[in-house]
């Protein structure tokens, strides 16, 4: 299974962009790259995903690189309701599991 | 629509005692997930169910758990007997297509917290 590598805390402050990294250098060319979030004391919510192209709905944006070995989560004004744990996951094609890594935690600065 | 629901919560059981959790998906959500959070570790997938049947139970870490989804609505997971290593979050996860034609993610539960002692 592919992996993602994240870093463990990132700061942001209210109101600013937020730009979440991950790396995915063994994506193969039929992964998904989805998002989710968890909030305190909730189970994982769905952010966003995508495969090739870069995404955007209401709550965030999504940034593939060209090459697919890495994306970007972005929020683009940070609240203080968006303090979680992110993680971004690859999914297979066709399959139905996703590999949790350990996520980036973020944290906004009122 | 109402999220998928688990309970109990919490649970704070004895090493060797059983334990049954439940989870409510969504309804009209065929596919059913479970995960789990042991301490110190990443999410970790158990199983998934296709209405009634188990498509693919990979993840159960040994004979001790038993997952059930009768008529196809929830799902309980036992873990018969517990051990101190069980404690952990387990959560569940509906969603109403097979992930192969999903445009958007899975519904989580808050999940339920097990305490083995």
């Amino acid at each position: 299974d592919a992996k993602t590598t994240q870093p463990n805390s990132m700061e942001s402050n209210e109101e600013e962009p937020v730009h979440l990294p991950c790396n995915h250098s063994t994506i193969s060319g039929t992964d998904y790259i989805h998002w989710y979030r968890q909030l305190p004391s909730q189970g994982p919510e769905y952010v966003i995903h995508g495969l090739t192209s870069n995404v955007n709905n209401r709550m965030a944006s999504l940034a593939i690189a060209e090459d697919r070995k890495s994306s970007t989560l972005i929020l683009h004004r940070a609240t203080l309701r968006d303090a979680a744990v992110y993680y971004c996951i690859l999914r297979a094609s066709g399959t139905y599991k996703y590999i949790f890594g350990t996520g980036t935690r973020l944290k906004v600065l009122a | 629509e109402a999220g998928v629901t688990q309970f109990p919560s919490h649970s704070v059981i004895e090493k060797g005692q059983t334990v049954t959790l439940r989870c409510d998906p969504i309804s009209g959500h065929d596919n059913l997930y479970w995960y789990r959070r042991v301490m110190g570790k990443e999410i970790k997938f158990l199983l998934h169910f296709v209405k009634e049947s188990k498509q693919d139970e990979s993840g159960m870490p040994n004979n001790r758990f038993l997952a059930e989804r009768t008529g196809g609505t929830y799902s309980t997971l036992k873990v018969q007997p517990a051990e101190l290593e069980d404690s952990g979050v387990y959560f569940c996860a509906s969603s109403q297509v097979v992930p192969r034609h999903l445009n958007y993610g899975y519904t989580f539960g808050s999940g339920t917290r097990l305490t083995v002692v």
